[in-house]
């Protein structure tokens, strides 16, 4: 069983660039969630995908868009970038929506914005 | 709205000794609670889970039972390892499909 793979493990960006951020989720798993980790934070919740199609966002500005693939792979895209967007992004994948489910997560992309 | 608070950290204990990690949360129905854990430069990882109200979860010596009379989910471990350093999320999900996940626990075991 593959676990969720994440890609770049790192990158370092400049101000007003774009990024995009992959996950491969678990195998079986259909919904995919992303989350924003700043340094000696918790999670934030971006988004979710659920069949290629985003079930839920939290309070992130447009700019952060995201793709999920057939095969359920998915994109984070984060256009114009900020100094604060500096983090570590994590994707989670799980099967279904119900969270009683456990997240899976990925070991994460740390984005650096110069 | 529904919300978690979990203590506060940094917690520093010496190798074999008791970890109490408090967690509580303002609402009732939860379908389920979880503890999380995440080690250096990894991502979340579950570490236990409680599907049911006075259900149990345990997991590499750590166990934490879902307590719905105190609306708590303490986690415990009677004799913590340097290995055990890591930072512990109490989350349970929102009212939807989407964990909610606080600042965290930073646990740091001296040997």
């Amino acid at each position: 069983e593959t676990g969720v793979t994440q890609s770049p493990t790192h990158l370092i960006k400049t101000r007003g660039q774009q990024v995009t951020l992959r996950c491969s989720s678990q195998s079986g798993h259909n919904t995919v969630s992303w989350y924003q980790q700043a340094l000696g934070q918790g999670p934030q919740f971006i988004f979710q995908y659920y069949r290629e199609e985003e079930n839920g966002r939290g309070n992130f500005p447009p700019r952060f868009s995201g793709l999920q693939f057939p095969n359920y792979s998915s994109e984070l895209n984060v256009n114009a970038l900020e100094l604060d967007d500096s983090a570590l992004y994590l994707c989670a994948s799980s099967l279904g929506l119900v969270a009683t489910g456990e997240l899976f997560f990925g070991e994460g992309s740390r984005l650096t914005v110069l | 709205g529904d919300s978690v608070t979990q203590m506060e950290g940094p917690v520093t204990l010496s190798e074999e000794a008791f970890l109490t990690i408090n967690c509580t949360y303002t609402a009732t129905g939860y379908p389920s609670l979880f503890w999380y854990v995440q080690y250096p430069g990894e991502g979340l990882q579950l570490l236990l889970k409680a599907t049911k109200a006075d259900d149990k979860g345990s997991n590499k010596g750590f166990e934490a039972t879902y307590r719905k009379e105190t609306t708590s989910f303490h986690l415990e471990k009677g004799s913590v390892q340097v290995s055990d350093s890591a930072v512990y999320f109490c989350a349970p999900p929102q009212r939807g499909q989407n964990f909610v996940f606080g600042p965290g626990t930073r646990l740091s075991v001296l040997p």
